[in-house]
């Protein structure tokens, strides 16, 4: 069966500092692959999304970045956070057309 | 783009009650909308999603409608159970999770 791991679960950084938050995923082969964040109290947000290697579609201008190195593996980054950036961020795979299946996510908290 | 709105913003049942989540969409072209329990501290869940060829499909206490006139779809949980409770959120798309939009959730609360 498919599993996908994202770490690490908790974050708390300075601002001004890098972030790197890594996702992968396992029993599949050449899934899409998806970063969301989720503001407290609200719905989720597509930040960017993969449908192979090297391949990364920005939803939304910010401050991150995203970059998919192999076949299962998706990385969040930022070279600077702003306090701004804090949230829970969401990882998700899909074989293609839906559904969508998300990791436990990772909650970054700029200080 | 598609806009998804999703109401109430929370909602207290009775343990045994019904619970019901209502959710509209702007993109008449969406085609696909999932539903997904979030828990507390984790990734949302997907726990039932229907295509927009039929208007209702069940899974044991939890069922979704679908009006594609009105562009509304609803989550309805029957006979809730306090493990019910967490925060439920709808989505829409074409079928192509590129463009999955989500409601801004509905905390869901089943008292014992």
């Amino acid at each position: 069966s498919q599993t996908i791991h994202q770490w690490p679960a908790t974050l708390v950084q300075p601002v001004g500092s890098p972030l790197s938050l890594e996702c992968t995923v396992e029993g599949t082969s050449n899934p899409n692959l998806y970063w969301y964040r989720q503001a407290a109290g609200r719905g989720l947000q597509l930040l960017f999304y993969s449908v192979g290697i090297g391949q990364i579609s920005s939803e939304v201008p910010q401050n991150l970045s995203a970059s998919r190195p192999q076949d299962r593996q998706f990385i969040l980054s930022s070279k600077k956070l702003l306090l701004s950036d804090s949230g829970f961020y969401l990882c998700a795979w899909s074989p293609g057309p839906a559904p969508l299946h998300f990791g436990n996510g990772t909650r970054l908290t700029v200080t | 783009g598609e806009n998804v709105e999703q109401h109430p913003s929370t909602l207290s049942v009775q343990e045994g009650d019904s619970a019901v989540i209502k959710c509209t969409y702007s993109d008449s072209a969406s085609n696909y909308f999932p539903w997904y329990k979030q828990e507390l501290g984790k990734g949302p869940q997907l726990i039932i999603d229907i295509r927009s060829n039929v208007g209702e499909k069940k899974d044991q206490r939890i069922a979704v409608t679908l009006n594609k006139t009105a562009k509304h779809f609803s989550l309805h949980i029957t006979e809730t159970q306090p493990e019910d409770s967490a925060v439920y959120f709808c989505a829409a798309s074409r079928y192509n999770n590129n463009d999955m939009r989500f409601g801004a959730g509905t905390r869901l609360t089943v008292k014992p």
